[in-house]
């Protein structure tokens, strides 16, 4: 496996239902991020990990919760969502957030839809 | 809030003409830009970023970035068909927090 892989590619779920989405990332980066991308709308950054630690939590509801574990992969678990919720769940990777000219690099996203 | 703003189109050009695209911002603060192109289905993937005031080339792409007027753009030269896709601006804050403009749908005709 190369770059950013996410796992599932597609999930449907029900409102009552838990779920976790996976994102791993084989390029020694450092940064890994969640953002979501609904229709007619911009991306939007939900969270952000540096060195395994949460540094950004864009007001995101908590329904939604990540986990790091280590550097490599993030999880969004995901429990009681709502129809709205449902969008594209991207994941990418950087080598430093600290730099001005650090790249965000993007899985293939989850297709998410709840019913 | 800290916005960047992108006319949503479709922009059409015809297969090898200059495509351009633009992208307005309102933070000062962070002058760190990326262009993402993304297929319809498809995750964004990077085609340039650029930080410093001028225009900075690669392959036949080009990125302007006028702080004063506080605008990126995008030309594509030598427009193809493969190139219709949903062009991302966004600029970089604090952290490497990406704000992302709504995109400008491009169609390159045959």
């Amino acid at each position: 496996e190369t770059g950013v892989t996410q796992t599932p590619r597609h999930l449907v779920m029900g409102m009552t239902n838990k779920k976790s989405l996976k994102c791993e990332q084989h390029l020694g980066h450092n940064a890994m991020y969640w953002y979501k991308q609904s229709a007619k709308k911009p991306l939007e950054l939900m969270f952000v990990y540096n060195f395994k630690e949460q540094t950004e939590n864009n007001s995101v509801p908590s329904r939604f919760s990540p986990e790091c574990p280590n550097s490599s992969h993030l999880f969004l678990h995901l429990h009681t969502l709502q129809p709205e919720d449902s969008a594209l769940y991207l994941c990418a990777s950087s080598q430093d957030p600290g730099l001005g000219t650090d790249t965000q690099y993007f899985g293939p996203g989850t297709r998410l839809t709840v019913l | 809030q800290k916005e960047v703003e992108q006319n949503s189109g479709p922009l059409s050009v015809p297969e090898g003409a200059i495509a351009s695209l633009n992208c307005t911002y309102s933070d000062r603060g962070s002058q760190s830009f990326f262009w993402y192109r993304q297929y319809s289905g498809k995750s964004p993937e990077l085609i340039m970023s650029i930080y410093s005031n001028g225009d900075k080339e690669d392959g036949r792409f080009t990125a302007q970035l006028n702080k004063a007027s506080q605008y990126v753009s995008l030309l594509i030269r030598d427009s193809q068909p493969s190139d219709s896709a949903t062009y991302l601006c966004a600029q970089s804050r604090a952290g490497n927090m990406l704000t992302f403009g709504g995109g400008t749908r491009l169609m390159v005709k045959p």
